[in-house]
């Protein structure tokens, strides 16, 4: 059973810089899966953010392509997302995920919420 | 980028209803559309993948149906552990493999 848990501070200044990392038990994230990150604002719906491969391939939702990276630790067995220049428009619960060989998002980790506040 | 619709956008119904939400693609996605149900404080739970695919342990009232643009994720009895909000999600192109607006599943 593949278990996913996402840590990183719950909060960050406006303008300043989230990371959160997903340690991925159960599963190598060195299989032959895309892993992902989808948020969620409060009360709103889910957003993709994109999704890496082992390999190092990333895919970027556009809209924040410009401010998105995503990395892979093949050695920690985890996958991290970081996030400049935020804004409270970027408060939002930040789930990862693994997706299967259709593009569905299988296993999930349980989500951490963010807060961008001074 | 591909968008999704989905309607209705929330819907009553009472224990043991039949429930279908239906979501629309803005261009054809063959079959590559999921369903995901998500409760209040949880993350998403897979329900249906490939638009007709039940994920394991998912039970077999939930089922998917459609291909091109027109998906329906119907509830053949609504139990009381369903009432939730669903997503649909299109995994035919990246990025970004974009999500519907939700349908939230409250009791009448």
């Amino acid at each position: 059973q593949v278990h996913l848990q996402e840590s990183g501070p719950g909060l960050v200044k406006p303008s300043g810089t989230l990371s959160l990392t997903c340690a991925v038990s159960g599963g190598s994230i060195s299989s032959n899966n895309w892993w992902s990150w989808v948020r969620q604002p409060p009360g709103k719906g889910l957003e993709w953010i994109g999704e890496i491969y082992h390999g190092g391939g990333t895919r970027y939702n556009p809209s924040l392509k410009s401010r998105v990276t995503m990395s892979v630790d093949k050695s920690k067995n985890l996958f991290s997302l970081n996030l400049t220049s935020v804004t409270a428009a970027d408060t939002a619960v930040y789930y990862c995920a693994r997706q299967d060989n259709r593009g569905q998002s299988d296993y999930w980790g349980q989500g951490t919420l963010v807060t961008v506040s001074s | 980028d591909i968008q999704m619709t989905q309607s209705p956008s929330s819907l009553s119904a009472s224990v043991g209803d039949r429930v279908t939400i239906t979501c629309r693609a803005s261009q054809s996605i063959s079959v590559y559309l999921n369903w995901y149900q998500q409760k209040p404080g949880k993350a998403p739970r897979l329900l249906i993948y490939a638009a007709s695919s039940l994920q394991s342990g998912v039970p077999s009232r939930f089922s998917g149906s459609g291909s091109g643009t027109d998906f329906t994720l119907t509830i053949s009895s609504l139990q009381p552990e369903d009432f939730a909000t669903y997503y649909c999600q299109q995994s035919y192109t990246a990025p970004p493999r974009t999500f519907g607006p939700g349908t939230k599943v409250d009791i009448k």
